[in-house]
């Protein structure tokens, strides 16, 4: 139990295109998607924090006009990254978590974005 | 400014050894510690956790023992084994208005057959 999909599992873009990023729960419903960024031999970076019907919170220093997300359902969060840029390459990662009293979450298994 | 740290990018031990890894936190707010393993170019998976009312957590080969006096956890991987392999990442949970896990760097532990 406990699976996280994202699609694509990766994808090539040109600059200043938009590429959409989405991420499913298979086998329960989400109260909260996370989405994190992780750079080369780097950690995760937490990018924003989304919950079913309410607008996502953004860590500091995250655009919100350049990465988009919107958690329309209970098993869907989508990751829209606008006007792309080649430093927006990077390995893409949700995450959902399925009950607000653990805190355990569970991965997708990224999307790799390389901007060209 | 790191909150938590793992200080050691990366760990070599025998098969059926003990693998330790460490984690080191500077925030006290911090309320729920996790472990994630990690293999390349997929999503973390978790392994175990731990309340911070608690000062040891086991779950099979793995115990997670927790220092707040230290401000310190480890991971005892016992015995390893070559599918231990993977980069694990040490996570801690703070409570704000929302929920926010936040991930140490990692470390790369390599068991050798």
């Amino acid at each position: 139990g406990a699976v996280v999909s994202q699609h694509p599992s990766w994808v090539i873009c040109k600059s200043g295109t938009s590429v959409k990023i989405e991420c499913r729960s298979l086998d329960f419903q989400a109260t909260t998607m996370f989405w994190y960024r992780q750079f080369p031999k780097q950690s995760l970076m937490l990018m924003a924090t989304s919950n079913e019907g309410s607008k996502a919170t953004y860590e500091q220093g995250v655009e919100k006009d350049k990465f988009l997300i919107n958690h329309a359902s209970l098993t869907l969060s989508t990751l829209t990254v606008t006007s792309a840029h080649p430093e927006d390459s990077s390995f893409y990662i949700c995450s959902a978590r399925d009950t607000p009293i653990r805190y355990e979450q569970y991965f997708g298994p990224g999307t790799r974005l390389t901007v060209t | 400014d790191q909150q938590v740290k793992q200080n050691s990018p990366s760990l070599s031990v025998q098969e059926g050894r003990i693998s330790i890894l460490n984690c080191d936190y500077t925030n006290s707010m911090f309320d729920y510690f996790l472990w994630y393993k990690k293999y390349p170019a997929e999503g973390p998976t978790f392994l175990i956790s731990i309340s911070s009312i608690k000062d040891k957590n086991e779950d099979g080969r793995f115990t997670v023992f927790l220092n707040k006096s230290a401000k310190h956890l480890s991971l005892h991987i016992v015995p390893s084994q070559p599918g231990d392999s993977a980069v694990y990442f040490c996570a801690a949970n703070m409570k704000t208005s929302y929920d926010k896990v936040i991930f140490g760097p990692g470390t790369s532990l390599s068991v050798i057959p």
